[in-house]
């Protein structure tokens, strides 16, 4: 059962853009939303994460955006970079102990 | 400096056969974890140790042991391999009850 979708599932930007990927959960019981990039052969890096406490948080061109009412989250990569070419896996948790990852988005920065 | 390290990186074995994989952080984390990372990446919590007392085992066939020596390491112990364990494995680590969990390089399975 998944408890964390994520959207899209692949995503073609061109270098200068802005990324968006989207990710939605029902657990309201989830206080814990990290953002995690991962490339070829690498485990996951931790990016980003957010806390229901707030609406948004911002780390250099990385923002998460989150919107409690409607159990929504969602990733903005400003200025996207080749080198920003991954795959980006959001994820919940509430146990403090186990993440439940969403399905990934494989993000392609063309030049 | 690696954070947290895992042995083998590739593994390659037959079916039936037993596997164990290491992991180890240098942290100086309470709690880690093992995943499984499918053909379609999909990253699911497989076990969860903290202080070496096991605390998450996600439905996970028996087949499956971890083994935590100390605060350190965790090691996956697999019997009787079956061709659907073939996947990436990646162990982890936190703080305890600290939500920011660093993940391992990845251990490759291939059962033929």
């Amino acid at each position: 059962q998944q408890q964390v979708k994520q959207s899209p599932q692949s995503l073609i930007v061109q270098k200068g853009g802005i990324s968006i990927i989207n990710c939605a959960y029902e657990n309201t019981a989830f206080d814990y939303f990290p953002w995690y990039q991962q490339f070829p052969g690498k485990g996951p890096a931790l990016l980003i994460a957010i806390r229901p406490d707030v609406s948004e948080k911002k780390e250099g061109r990385f923002t998460i955006s989150f919107n409690k009412s409607a159990k929504q989250f969602s990733l903005h990569i400003m200025d996207s970079q080749p080198g920003d070419s991954a795959t980006y896996f959001c994820a919940a948790s509430s146990s403090g102990y186990a993440l439940n990852f969403g399905k990934g988005t494989s993000l392609l920065v063309t030049p | 400096d690696t954070a947290v390290s895992q042995t083998p990186k590739y593994l390659v074995t037959q079916m039936g056969n037993d596997k164990s994989i290491k992991c180890e952080q240098n942290l100086g984390h309470d709690t880690m974890y093992w995943y499984k990372q499918d053909s379609k990446k999909f990253l699911k919590i497989m076990f969860s140790y903290n202080n070496k007392e096991l605390i998450i085992n996600e439905t996970v066939p028996n087949r499956f042991s971890p083994k935590s020596p100390d605060k350190a390491h965790l090691n996956l112990h697999i019997n009787s391999l079956e061709l659907g364990d073939s996947a990436v494995y990646f162990c982890a680590s936190s703080r305890n009850r600290v939500h920011e969990q660093y993940f391992g390089p990845g251990t490759r399975l291939t059962v033929t």
